[in-house]
């Protein structure tokens, strides 16, 4: 149980374009989702935290304006890059709360891995 | 500093051997502590989750968490090929904030 589903898996796309990645819960509802962004052998670095029904919150140094992220249901939440260039080429992944065993975990998505050319 | 450091690697070892994955952190506020392992061009996986200090066991692996000395650890017995990838130690305080990550530890078991 608790699978987040995440599309596309690997995206190419032209610079000045924008690019949306889906993530859906299947099994469970997600009142947060959160993106993250991953470049080659580091870490993943948290962009932001979005709730059903309100404004996503953004780390520090993340631009709200070029990442746009809507989350109008419980088991939907996007992430839109807007006038894409090739510096935001990475591998980003959004991650869903979930209860376990009395406290609460968190599941991933597989990845979305973005090609600016 | 980092609040969360973890070794990168990478780290080889022959296959049966065991293995032992390390964070230190610095922020006393976390509670909950998490292993996950990645593989390449894939979404992390949740491997052990442990709240506050103690030890949790699960199969081939088993999670220390040292509140003392803010000292988490992951050990994995017989370690096998398949258990190659890349593992996160993660952690988070009890107030339901974001996760911290580490850096990962990009592990080879060697047939």
């Amino acid at each position: 149980g608790a699978v987040v589903s995440q599309h596309p898996s690997w995206v190419i796309c032209k610079s000045g374009t924008s690019v949306k990645i889906e993530c859906r819960s299947l099994d469970f509802q997600a009142t947060t989702m959160f993106w993250y962004r991953q470049f080659p052998k580091q870490s993943l670095m948290l962009m932001a935290t979005s709730n059903e029904g309100s404004k996503a919150t953004y780390e520090q140094g993340v631009e709200k304006d070029k990442f746009l992220i809507n989350h109008a249901s419980l088991t939907l939440s996007t992430l839109t890059v807007t006038s894409a260039h090739p510096e935001d080429s990475s591998f980003y992944i959004c991650s869903a709360r979930v209860p376990i065993g009395g406290g609460s975990g968190y599941t991933f998505g597989s990845g979305t891995r973005l090609t600016v050319v | 500093q980092k609040e969360v450091e973890q070794d990168p690697g990478p780290l080889s070892v022959p296959e049966g051997a065991i293995v032992s994955l390390n964070c230190t952190y610095s922020n006393s506020a976390f509670q909950y502590f998490m292993w996950y392992r990645q593989y390449s061009r894939k979404g992390p996986e949740l491997l052990m989750y442990t709240y506050s200090s103690g030890n949790k066991e699960d199969g081939r692996f088993t999670a220390q968490v040292d509140k003392s000395s803010k000292y988490i650890s992951l050990f994995i017995r017989d370690s096998q090929p398949s258990d190659s990838a890349t593992y996160l130690c993660a952690m988070r305080d009890n107030q339901g904030g974001k996760l911290i990550f580490g850096q990962g530890t990009e592990l080879s078991v060697k047939p």
